[in-house]
């Protein structure tokens, strides 16, 4: 069954930091990986989708690797600011069905 | 970006009534929706698949009797709580794949149901 991880579980910085969100999953048989943005009481984001056969993706201050091998994927956001606060998903695309797993998911805070 | 329009965003309920929600893809056909279920601060869990014109496939410990999921044209599903409880109220969000496998999901804005 797969379990996807996501650590930590909160995190405050204060604006203009680099930081590092970290994901891993169980199961490397997966079709791809893909990062979201939650923001209270909404739905999601799409961030940044990688193949499971690419390495990364980037798109502005994100960019997002995965590490299949080992069950990893990275999501860095460069110069964070205050707007960069919210809840951020990972999610595996299971190979029965295509159905996306989530991990719990990382609250950032980004403090002016 | 495609656009999945989901309503109502708020719903309030006395105990016993049944709620219906609708998930729409506005500018592309989705063959496969899915309905999560989120619980304050934690992630989503997937309730169910829903594939146009064919039965829900829903996830193991999800009673389909109480949860009906209907996706009747390639732009529509609904999911509707019936005989809602107050352990019923959640955050409910549909999601809709534009394509294939690798193909990203888009998500409507969740809604917000009370039970009473």
């Amino acid at each position: 069954k797969q379990e996807v991880t996501q650590i930590p579980a909160a995190l405050s910085v204060p604006e203009g930091e680099n930081l590092v969100l970290n994901c891993s999953f169980t199961d490397s048989a997966i079709y791809n990986l893909q990062w979201f943005r939650q923001d209270p009481g909404k739905g999601l984001t799409s961030l940044l989708l990688i193949q499971s056969s690419q390495r990364e993706q980037t798109s502005g201050r994100l960019n997002a690797s995965l590490d299949k091998s080992s069950g990893r994927s990275t999501l860095y956001i460069a110069a964070s600011q205050p707007g960069d606060s919210a809840t951020y998903l990972c999610a595996v695309c299971h190979n029965q069905g295509g159905k996306l797993i989530f991990g719990q998911g990382t609250e950032l805070s980004v403090k002016p | 970006g495609a656009v999945v329009s989901q309503h109502p965003s708020w719903v309030i309920c006395k105990s016993g009534t049944s709620v219906k929600i609708e998930c729409r893809s506005l500018d592309f056909q989705a063959t496969t929706m899915f309905w999560y279920r989120q619980f304050p601060k934690q992630s989503l869990m997937l309730m169910a698949t829903s594939n146009e014109g064919s039965k829900a496939t829903y996830e193991q410990g999800v009673e389909k009797d109480k949860f009906l999921i209907n996706h009747a044209s390639l732009t529509l599903s609904t999911l509707t709580v019936t005989s809602a409880h107050p352990e019923d109220s959640s955050f409910y969000i549909c999601s809709a794949r534009k394509g294939g496998l690798n193909e990203k999901l888009f998500f409507g804005s969740g809604t917000q149901l009370s039970v009473l």
